[in-house]
């Protein structure tokens, strides 16, 4: 089976810049995309591809990719950005899809 | 826009089999380089995908659940299905249906339905 590693939780203060990377193997074939997730609500998607955000999702929110790794980036983290965040891929050599474990982003 | 919605039962008894249906609307489960996905989430636990299946009926299952999963898609009906089998406690969970699209090297999941609980109990 494949995995993707993400940390467990990060803080960012109001305002400022956070960085949340994923990394594995699958992601050096396939591109990686990112969900946020809010308790008790369905993961909604806000980075797919090199660095693509659906229309809903603030311009805030943005993506990159290097080797085996996967970055998502909130840049001005707002309070409403609180919230964990799940990142995919797609193995390199099967259609199998695997989550990371999720980041837990706290606003401060 | 493309709404999608979970439906079955809620409450399971241990090793008797999930059944659950994730109806489509708003679009066709027919259009072409989609899967059609269930994700489950144990309660404060992540997402683990459990398996999809294309619209020719091709279906793919997580290796860990590949002996219990069936998933099977009904095109006339706009609607696919799970089938989990010999549940236990450790298949407790939110289930959720989700559509990825598929565009190598491009894989997401755009859209998602609102996710349905499942309790294992006797």
């Amino acid at each position: 089976s494949f995995e993707l590693t993400q940390d467990p939780a990060v803080s960012v203060a109001l305002g400022q810049t956070v960085k949340i990377t994923c990394q594995g193997d699958s992601l050096r074939s396939n591109y990686g995309s990112w969900y946020q997730q809010k308790p008790g609500q369905a993961p909604v998607l806000v980075i797919y591809g090199k660095n693509n955000r659906p229309s809903r999702i603030p311009d805030r929110f943005s993506g990159s990719s290097s080797g085996n790794t996967a970055s998502l980036t909130i840049t001005g983290a707002r309070a409403e950005d609180e919230a964990r965040y799940y990142c995919t891929s797609r193995d390199s050599n099967s259609p199998h899809l695997v989550f990371g474990g999720g980041t837990k982003v706290t606003v401060l | 826009q493309l709404q999608l919605q979970e439906s079955g039962s809620g409450l399971v008894r241990p090793s008797q089999t999930l059944s659950l249906t994730c109806a489509v609307s708003g679009g066709s489960i027919d259009s072409g380089a989609y899967s059609w996905n269930w994700i489950r989430q144990p309660p404060g636990k992540g997402l683990e995908w459990i398996g999809c299946i294309y619209q020719t009926g091709s279906a793919y299952y997580n290796p860990s659940l590949k002996s219990r999963v069936t998933i099977s898609i009904d095109r006339s009906k706009n609607h696919f299905s799970l089938g989990l089998s010999s549940m236990t406690a450790a298949d407790t969970a939110v289930y959720y249906c989700a559509r990825a699209g598929d565009f190598p090297p491009e894989h997401y999941f755009d859209y998602w339905g609102q996710g349905t609980p499942v309790i294992v109990s006797s």
